[in-house]
């Protein structure tokens, strides 16, 4: 299983908000390292959504946003649209000697 | 801007090799770390590896110790992932991607658009 742990899937209409949870440990959100989320749609490779927890890099609507608290972040899609139908990641830096950057099991998001 | 150029799909068998290569095209690694990133078939990202290409630094994923090894040239601004001993597990796409460093930990803002590689007998 993955270090990060997000639900499998998420829904909703048209329109209407959704958030993504993503939960970690101390040796990594809850250490204090940043989280960042990825976009992929399908068959293409990931695209950086929000990085340092809640920045939006340019190109990117302000639609989505992300947020930081404690050992979880979320990342909150407003105004859904058709096309923000994709698989999301979160992904932050892990301590512990094993591993260094990790990722999130992978949110599918659908748009109903 | 510069782009991250992935070399093309491989078929390989269960105990050979395989190298994959990442150019930037439109531009040079310059001071960025490269990261591999593998997908699996309906699964999630794995962080592999990375290297800075300016110091020739490498270092891994502890999954993967011993079975991966990470170059790069500067001359070319190409950086290489090689796999050994490969079985079917290791049926993926594998990325490349430029990191961009901080003191919190880092995130990848450019990727590669991968690289399918299938081990089948």
């Amino acid at each position: 299983q993955s270090v990060l742990t997000q639900p499998p899937s998420v829904s909703g209409a048209p329109g209407q908000r959704v958030t993504i949870s993503c939960t970690g440990s101390s040796s990594n959100i809850g250490a204090g390292y940043d989280v960042h989320w990825y976009q992929q749609l399908p068959g293409t490779a990931p695209k950086l959504l929000i990085y340092g927890n809640s920045n939006r890099p340019s190109g990117v609507p302000d639609r989505f946003s992300g947020s930081k608290s404690g050992t979880s972040a979320s990342l909150a899609i407003t105004g859904l649209q058709a096309e923000d139908e994709a698989d999301y990641y979160c992904q932050s830096y892990d301590s512990s000697l094993s591993v260094h950057w990790v990722f999130g099991g992978g949110t599918k998001l659908t748009v109903l | 801007q510069v782009q991250l150029v992935q070399s093309g799909a491989e078929v390989k068998k269960p105990g050979s090799s395989v190298k994959v290569s990442c150019k930037a095209s439109g531009g040079t690694f310059s001071s960025y770390a490269i990261s591999w990133v593998r997908q699996a078939p309906g699964q999630g990202l794995e962080w592999m590896g990375r290297i800075i290409p300016i110091l020739g630094i490498a270092n891994y994923a502890q999954k993967f110790q011993g079975r991966v090894t990470i170059t790069a040239d500067k001359s070319t601004s190409t950086a290489y992932m090689e796999l050994s001993s490969l079985r079917s597990e290791d049926t993926a796409v594998y990325y490349c991607a430029r990191e961009e460093s901080s003191s919190l930990g880092g995130y990848f803002d450019l990727w590669g658009r991968g690289t399918l590689v299938t081990v089948s007998s």
